[in-house]
């Protein structure tokens, strides 16, 4: 059974970097079929893929274009976890943050298993 | 204004069966891509109910189907019960946006 557990800070100030984690059990980071995503969902935005990273003999990352410029996500193989960092937030960055992953990195695919989700707020 | 058109609400009374509707284009559910649908309780993540336009997970109850035809597709759920008051959301892959993308979401009131 996989799960994912989030962690990080609920508020950060405008301009500053978000930062969240999320650790994996059941799994791992490095898994050559799964991919790590994190999604955010906003009453203004709905739900909102961000990006995803995934392990194939090398680390691949894929970014949403809306947020390309401001985001990386790295993974962590020594604690089994990734990271999502979203610089130069701004009050349209407050949402439920969610990391979930994808069981095979192929773009049919679906989120299988989803963490429990973090409210960031973007306000000084 | 999300890339995949669904209602914003449906309801039916305990017993009975709906439909809820997800309507993309020729970059996404058109193009061939699957569809998922996620069950979102108030509060909580999204749990994936349907994969690959029409397979359920394990543990979801056979009253939930799903189905694709075109650039469409749809969830069906017969036997309404109280708790499957949710939002429900479609997902498929977008290849102009080259992301994965989901519906504005449905909320289902059972009456």
């Amino acid at each position: 059974q996989v799960q994912l557990q989030q962690s990080g800070p609920g508020l950060v100030k405008p301009s500053q970097t978000l930062s969240l984690t999320c650790a994996i059990s059941g799994d791992s980071v490095s898994s050559n079929s799964a991919g790590w995503n994190w999604i955010r969902q906003s009453p203004s935005r709905g739900l909102e893929w961000l990006g995803r990273t995934y392990y194939r003999s090398k680390w691949y990352n894929d970014y949403a274009v809306s947020v390309k410029s401001r985001i990386t996500i790295n993974p962590d193989t020594s604690k089994n976890q990734f990271s999502l960092h979203l610089n130069s937030v701004t009050p349209e960055d407050t949402a439920v943050y969610y990391c979930a992953r994808i069981p095979d990195a192929r773009l049919e695919y679906h989120f299988d298993y989803w963490g429990q989700g973090t409210l960031v707020t973007v306000s000084s | 204004q999300s890339v995949l058109t669904q209602p914003p609400s449906v309801s039916g009374a305990p017993g009975q069966g709906v439909t809820i509707s997800c309507t993309g284009s020729s970059s996404n559910i058109g193009a061939g891509y699957d569809v998922h649908w996620y069950q979102q309780l108030p509060g909580t993540a999204p749990k994936l109910l349907i994969y690959g336009n029409n397979n359920r997970p394990s543990g979801v109850p056979d009253r939930f189907s799903g189905s694709k035809s075109g650039t469409s597709a749809s969830l069906a759920i017969t036997g309404l019960q109280a708790e499957d008051e949710a939002d429900y959301y479609c997902q498929s892959y977008d290849s102009s946006l080259s992301a994965w993308v989901f519906g504005g979401g449905t909320k289902l009131t059972v009456l």
